[in-house]
């Protein structure tokens, strides 16, 4: 059974700083990985997509990097601003239908 | 356009009662699912359908009946509603093929009272 874990499940950094994180999964035969991002009260935004056969993705001021073989991805997050506020999730595709998700990265960006 | 639209948002209702939380995708997409957001905020999925056919049932209570009408539609129906059931519940859909982009609803916050 796929078990998805983030590190550090919260975090505060003052504004401008990079953001780093982490995601770790036990079985590295993934079809995919997701990052989403989850505002309070809200519902999932996705951010970045990885394929299995990729390495890393990028979007503005995202990347995401994934190593399939050590069950790791990392999302950076440049120069951080107070909007960047939210709580980050990892999912990875199985293959069978189902997403797994790790229990997220609570995000504060201080002013 | 919202791609992944649930009703109602909100849901408040007694111990016992039985609900009905309905969702509706229009990207085209032949799988769809329902997860449920725990109060620790975790997701974990529930039920996953492939063109209208079940493929997972997750452990759910025999309580929770999903409905299909056609692929663009999953439906969510509750009996006897616990105390437990409150949560945030959310649908979601993805093209058949693997490998790709999933897109969530914006959720459903069941309080039962």
């Amino acid at each position: 059974k796929q078990e998805v874990t983030q590190i550090p499940a919260a975090l505060s950094v003052p504004e401008g700083e990079n953001l780093v994180l982490n995601c770790s999964f036990t079985d590295s035969a993934i079809y995919n990985l997701q990052w989403f991002r989850q505002d309070p009260g809200k519902g999932l935004t996705s951010l970045l997509l990885i394929q299995s056969s990729q390495r890393e993705q990028t979007s503005g001021r995202l990347n995401a990097s994934l190593d399939k073989s050590s069950g790791r991805s990392t999302l950076y997050i440049a120069a951080s601003q107070p909007g960047d506020s939210a709580t980050y999730l990892c999912a990875v595709y199985d293959g069978n239908n189902r997403l797994a998700f790790g229990k997220g990265n609570q995000v504060v960006v201080i002013p | 356009d919202t791609a992944v639209s649930q009703t109602p948002k909100y849901l408040v209702t007694q111990m016992g009662n039985d609900k009905s939380i309905k969702c509706e995708q229009n990207l085209g997409h032949d799988t769809m699912y329902w997860y449920k957001q725990d109060s620790k905020k975790f997701l974990k999925i529930m039920f996953s359908y492939n063109n209208k056919e079940l493929i997972i049932n997750e452990t759910v209570p025999n309580r929770f009946s999903p409905k299909s009408p056609d692929k663009a539609h999953l439906n969510l129906h509750i009996n006897s509603l616990e105390l437990g059931d409150s949560a945030v519940y959310f649908c979601a859909s993805s093209p058949l093929t693997g490998g790709t982009e999933a897109f969530f609803g914006q959720g459903t916050r069941l309080t039962v009272v």
